[in-house]
C-alpha cells in the first residue's frame, strides 16, 4: 500500500495547459482502469473530478482531462483559470478493496 | 442532495478508543460502498477503510488493521469507525465517503481526531 508518487507541486500561467502525473505500480494504476482524481482547496472537502482514468461528473467543466499509459495517469488541466489552482491527488483502485492516493500536488496558477 | 455528516472525534492519549459515526442522507445509503479517508495535518489523503453495501466485504489499509472497525447500520443511515489502541500517527481529519465506480464521489466535512498525551 505504498502512495502512488505525483509531484509536489506545479505551475502554469492562466489560459495555459498543464498536465499532472501519477506513477503507481501494475499493482495499482497499471493493473486496473480505476484511476480517479480529486481536487482539493484550502480548508475545503476533496472533490471528485475525474473517475475510471478518463470520464468526468457532472458539472466538472471539460478543461479537466484523464489519460493513463501503462503505470502512469495523468490529469490536464486546459485553459487554467484562478480557480483551479488547489491540490490534486490522484487515487487508484489497488485490488481486493483497497485504494491508494497519491501524494498531492499544488497547482499554482501564475 | 447527498449530505455525509460525521462526528465523533476528539483528543484522546495514545493507547485510546474512540468511534466515529457518518450520518447520511439524500439517498439510498443501502445501496453503496462506504469508506474512510484521513487527512493528518498538512498532508495528503490516505485511504483507511472500506465496506461494502454487502457487509461482508470490508478492507482496511494496513497499518490499522487489528485496531480499527468499520461498519453501518443501513436502517439509521449510519456508517461508523471503531478505532482502538489509537497511536500519535493516527492523528487527522476523518471524512466518510460514498463510493461509486470505484472512486469516491461525495464526501463530508470531516471530524478531526487527535491522538496526544
Amino acid at each position: 500500500q505504498s502512495a502512488l508518487t505525483q509531484p509536489p507541486s506545479a505551475s502554469e500561467s492562466a489560459g495555459q495547459s498543464v498536465t499532472i502525473s501519477c506513477t503507481g505500480t501494475s499493482s495499482d494504476v497499471g493493473g486496473y482502469n480505476f484511476v480517479s482524481w480529486y481536487q482539493q482547496h484550502p480548508g475545503k472537502t476533496p472533490k471528485l473530478i475525474i473517475y475510471e482514468v478518463t470520464k468526468r461528473p457532472s458539472g466538472v467543466p471539460d478543461r479537466f482531462s484523464g489519460s493513463k499509459s501503462g503505470n502512469t495517469a495523468s490529469l490536464t488541466v486546459s485553459g487554467l483559470q484562478a480557480e483551479d489552482e488547489a491540490d490534486y491527488y490522484c487515487n487508484s483502485y489497488a485490488g481486493a478493496r483497497t485504494w491508494v492516493f497519491g501524494g498531492g500536488t499544488k497547482l499554482t496558477v501564475l | 442532495e447527498v449530505q455525509l455528516v460525521e462526528s465523533g472525534g476528539g483528543l484522546v492519549q495514545p493507547g485510546g478508543s474512540l468511534r466515529l459515526s457518518c450520518a447520511a442522507s439524500g439517498f439510498s445509503f443501502r445501496n453503496y460502498s462506504m469508506n474512510w479517508v484521513r487527512q493528518a495535518p498538512g498532508k495528503g489523503l490516505e485511504w483507511v477503510a472500506y465496506i461494502g453495501f454487502v457487509t461482508s466485504f470490508i478492507d482496511y489499509r494496513d497499518s490499522v488493521k487489528g485496531r480499527f472497525t468499520v461498519s453501518r447500520d443501513n436502517a439509521r443511515n449510519s456508517l461508523y469507525l471503531q478505532m482502538n489502541n489509537l497511536r500519535d500517527e493516527d492523528t487527522a481529519l476523518y471524512y466518510c465517503a460514498r463510493g461509486t465506480n470505484w472512486a469516491f464521489d461525495s464526501w463530508g466535512q470531516g471530524t478531526r481526531v487527535t491522538v496526544s498525551s
